[in-house]
């Protein structure tokens, strides 16, 4: 069985700063990575995923994570945050036999003026 | 119009009520979703559907029922609502392309109270 472990639950941080949310995964097999947003009062959103080949992925709203599979982590960056990234961000992995989903505990980054 | 749909939205009931929640998609995926939400647990899943025929529980079945009308309706019942059901709940569809790295796209939630 995967696990997904969230390291924060709660990331402050003032606009235009960096921000990086941090995601360690566990799994006895291969897996795809993914990051996915909710905005408050609505569902989730895909924001970017990892399948194979550059470990570098891009995602939409200039958020970009990467894989590193010696540490088992998938981190999500953006290099300068705006008000309107103020969410709950939740990581999750699914194995190449299926495609379930087992999500982390979310990251809320709350970003300030 | 939204892609997918849940209603209702907000619901509040009593222990022991019995309870359905809807979900509706108009994007022709063939694989819908339950999951519940509770905070700092992200999401669990509690059954999926592959196909109408294909019916599949997820980590946490227990207490909750499915059925699949429809490919598009994917419906979630609470058999007696007790307060720890009280949660969160979202549908989600993905299309089915053998990659096993489908995308899911998620409705709106809905919030349900067990009093």
């Amino acid at each position: 069985a995967q696990s997904v472990t969230q390291l924060d639950s709660q990331v402050p941080v003032f606009e235009e700063a960096p921000v990086e949310l941090r995601c360690n995964y566990s799994s006895s097999v291969s897996v795809y990575l993914f990051w996915y947003v909710q905005y408050p009062n609505q569902g989730l959103q895909l924001l970017l995923k990892y399948l194979s080949g550059s470990t570098l992925v891009k995602g939409i709203n200039g958020f970009e994570a990467e894989f590193n599979k010696s540490q088992t982590s998938f981190h999500l960056r953006k290099p300068s945050v705006h008000i309107s990234d103020t969410a709950e961000y939740f990581c999750a992995v699914s194995v190449y036999a299926g495609n379930m989903l087992t999500f982390g505990g979310g990251t809320r980054l709350m970003v300030k003026p | 119009d939204a892609d997918v749909t849940q209603t209702p939205r907000n619901r509040i009931t009593k222990t022991g009520k019995r309870i359905m929640l809807e979900c509706s998609q108009t994007k022709g995926h063939d694989r819908m979703y339950w999951y519940r939400q509770d905070p700092g647990l992200g999401l669990q899943l509690i059954y999926y559907s592959f196909d109408v025929k294909d019916i599949n529980k997820g980590e946490i079945s227990d207490g909750y029922s499915v059925s699949r009308q429809a490919q598009a309706k994917f419906s979630l019942s609470l058999e007696s609502a007790i307060p720890n059901q009280t949660a969160l709940y979202f549908c989600a569809t993905s299309e089915t392309t053998g990659l096993g790295a489908d995308t899911q796209y998620f409705g709106p939630g809905t919030r349900l109270t067990v009093l």
